[in-house]
């Protein structure tokens, strides 16, 4: 089946690590986000990508990097200069800018 | 209007009411204007995805129109059933590249 999976689920890290997020889809969409969620608010966009080998800062990128090595793969590097990195992080892709996006489970990071 | 915002924050309907909610969106560099619903331990679904003035969509019970001129879209649902209780998002795709949400529209049906 076709689809965005993240993985993992559930992740916990000590303060001041690095941490990467996966985010795999075989739907063969040229375009992928990542997008955090905090409680009480909407999602807010990190970073996306149209194409293998470019990306964009979304309008809360600090402390975050991505890559985009294959077109299949989205992988998001929380890093130690995030400042409040525990939150729930959402990838998704979309085949163009007229089409839907899918989105994969989610993952929820906290850091103790 | 700089961000995408959505009203209300969260809304209570009777089972069998009808409701609407709105998204007011830039209206400069304009590309398209989704809508998705988000259910409780699920990722979110897309209902609509609209790109021209004046477009009007339906799903079923629900139906979304578009005015791109003034920078606002609504979201209608006819005969709310408890299924519907989610949160409803609209994003802002700007220049065919940054997808930029609202911040939700929380809805419950109260049977």
């Amino acid at each position: 089946d076709g689809g965005i999976t993240q993985s993992p689920k559930y992740l916990f890290r000590k303060e001041g690590q690095n941490v990467t997020l996966s985010c795999e889809q075989n739907l063969n969409h040229d375009a992928m986000y990542w997008y955090r969620q905090d409680p009480g608010q909407g999602l807010r966009l990190i970073y996306y990508s149209q194409i293998v080998n470019d990306f964009q800062k979304g309008d809360i990128a600090e402390g975050y990097s991505v890559s985009r090595e294959k077109k299949e793969s989205f992988p998001l590097t929380v890093t130690s200069a995030q400042k409040n990195p525990t939150a729930f992080y959402l990838c998704a892709s979309m085949l163009g800018g007229g089409t839907e996006a899918f989105f994969g489970q989610g993952t929820r990071l906290t850091v103790v | 209007i700089l961000n995408v915002e959505q009203s209300p924050q969260s809304l209570h309907v009777q089972e069998g009411d009808s409701t609407n909610f709105t998204c007011s969106f830039p209206s400069s560099n304009f590309y398209a204007l989704h809508w998705y619903r988000w259910e409780t331990a699920k990722s979110p679904e897309a209902l609509f995805v609209m790109t021209l003035n004046g477009d009007e969509k339906k799903k079923g019970r629900i139906s979304a129109t578009l005015n791109t001129k003034e920078g606002y879209s609504y979201l209608y649902i006819k005969g709310s059933q408890p299924e519907d209780s989610a949160t409803y998002l609209c994003a802002f795709m700007r220049g065919a590249q940054k997808l930029v949400f609202g911040q939700g529209t929380r809805l419950t049906i109260n049977p």
